[in-house]
């Protein structure tokens, strides 16, 4: 099966930059993505890492490595706009064109 | 340019009930998924269609629920008989094919059953 873990809940200031991790246990897949989710909203995409390294995108940076089973996404400037929970996404090799989400991180900015 | 459509919104049913929730994916889409989502809980994978075919229902309770992604017209998710467990926010996703890793989402349909 898939499994993807991330910290339920991270807290950080205004302005501050912060990491969520996503830690995963699966056989094989294309790629890891991020999705942000705002007060039971539409998830929105926010990124997609198919190599290993840093892919950034403004204020958002995504980072994978493959070997480590590990992923993150690192939010600068924090805005409290960014108050939201945020969910890491993989599409395994084997199942099709399924995707498996993580158990998402609650993120809380303050001022 | 309408994004991915689900309606209603809310929905609320007695136990016992039909529901019936519906998804318009995205213009051109021909893949959606459905997920169901507890509160203070992640994205649970349910069902992945694309047009005329179910293509895999393993995250789907085998009773009950049911999928359909027509030639024409909407996604449907049917949930037979419902109970209280089944109150959860629901919802679908479409992508423009195999290959593609961007999911759009639609608002979901918050079902409450009493």
């Amino acid at each position: 099966g898939q499994s993807l873990e991330q910290p339920s809940e991270v807290t950080a200031v205004e302005g501050a930059i912060v990491q969520i991790n996503c830690t995963y246990q699966t056989s094989g897949f294309y790629g890891l993505s991020w999705y942000q989710q705002h007060d039971g909203g539409a998830p929105t995409f926010l990124s997609y890492n198919a190599l290993d390294g840093l892919e950034e995108t403004g204020r958002f940076s995504s980072f994978l490595s493959r070997s480590d089973s590990y992923g993150y996404l690192l939010l600068q400037e924090l805005q409290m706009k960014d108050s939201a929970s945020y969910f890491c996404a993989v599409r395994p090799l084997n199942t099709g064109n399924q995707f498996y989400f993580g158990t998402g991180t609650s993120l809380t900015v303050i001022p | 340019n309408a994004g991915v459509m689900q309606n209603p919104r809310h929905l609320v049913r007695r136990r016992g009930q039909e529901a019936r929730l519906r998804c318009s994916p995205v213009k051109g889409h021909s893949h959606v998924y459905w997920y169901r989502q507890l509160p203070e809980e992640g994205l649970k994978f349910m069902v992945y269609l694309q047009k005329e075919n179910i293509i895999d229902e393993s995250g789907m309770p085998k009773e009950r629920f049911s999928a359909e992604f027509p030639k024409e017209g909407p996604s449907i998710l049917r949930i037979q008989q419902v109970v209280r467990g089944d109150s959860a926010a629901y919802f679908c996703a479409s992508s423009p094919g195999v290959g593609n890793e961007k999911l759009f989402f639609g608002s979901g349909t918050q079902l409450s059953v009493l």
